[in-house]
């Protein structure tokens, strides 16, 4: 059974304090995993797709990493504005062909001012 | 800005009522989906639609019914629901189901969402 767990599960930051969020995954047949972004009461905003080990994307502060492991969404000099909740979730092979997502339970970031 | 656009945004219903939820998409994908989520848990997966055809059922109960009148609609008829049913329900949209080798994963597009309150 695929499995995803994401930590911490809430980080409480200060302005410019640049930290991580990890996400490690059991899967069998990894697609891609992806990075969304969620602020309260809205659907999750798509950040990132990583497909194979060793892979790295960036946005603006944020920059995405993957190993065959886990992945981390690093977050650089944090503003208020990245408040949200950041949901990772992996797309495996599935027996059927289908890829649906597993989602982790998200990590609360808040970033004070 | 998210290119799935869902209406009603805010739909509170009684327990004898019927609606609809509905969502829209242009972006020329081919598989659509609905998700609902509770407060603080992760969305979990209802439906997937796939060239129009349902493919995916996670056991949902009969009072959610889907429906895909073309390739950019869907609509969720809601019917005698309970109140527990009440949550965020997401619709959400990919290029394909079944990925290939060009395309290894799909990308899944989410709408703003449709809060329900059941009551």
């Amino acid at each position: 059974e695929d499995q995803v767990t994401q930590s911490p599960e809430a980080l409480r930051l200060q302005e410019g304090e640049s930290s991580s969020l990890n996400c490690s995954y059991t899967v069998s047949g990894l697609r891609g995993l992806f990075w969304y972004r969620q602020d309260p009461g809205k659907g999750p905003e798509f950040l990132f797709t990583l497909y194979s080990a060793g892979e790295e994307k960036e946005k603006e502060r944020l920059k995405a990493t993957l190993t065959k492991k886990e992945s981390f969404l690093h977050i650089t000099a944090p503003k208020p504005e990245d408040s949200a909740t950041y949901l990772c979730a992996v797309q495996a092979g599935g027996d059927s062909g289908y890829s649906t997502l597993t989602f982790g339970k998200g990590t609360m970031l808040l970033v004070s001012p | 800005d998210t290119e799935v656009t869902q209406t009603p945004k805010h739909l509170v219903m009684g327990m004898t009522n019927k609606k609809s939820l509905k969502c829209e998409q242009h972006m020329g994908h081919r598989a659509m989906y609905w998700y609902k989520q509770k407060a603080k848990k992760p969305p979990e997966l209802m439906f997937v639609y796939s060239y129009e055809k349902l493919s995916i059922n996670e056991s949902v109960p009969s009072r959610f019914s889907p429906e895909c009148p073309n390739s950019s609609l869907l609509n969720l008829h809601l019917h005698a629901l309970q109140p527990e049913d009440s949550a965020l329900y997401l619709c959400a949209s990919s290029q394909d189901l079944i990925p290939n080798w060009r395309r290894p994963g799909n990308t899944i597009y989410f709408g703003e969402g449709s809060w329900l309150t059941v009551v």
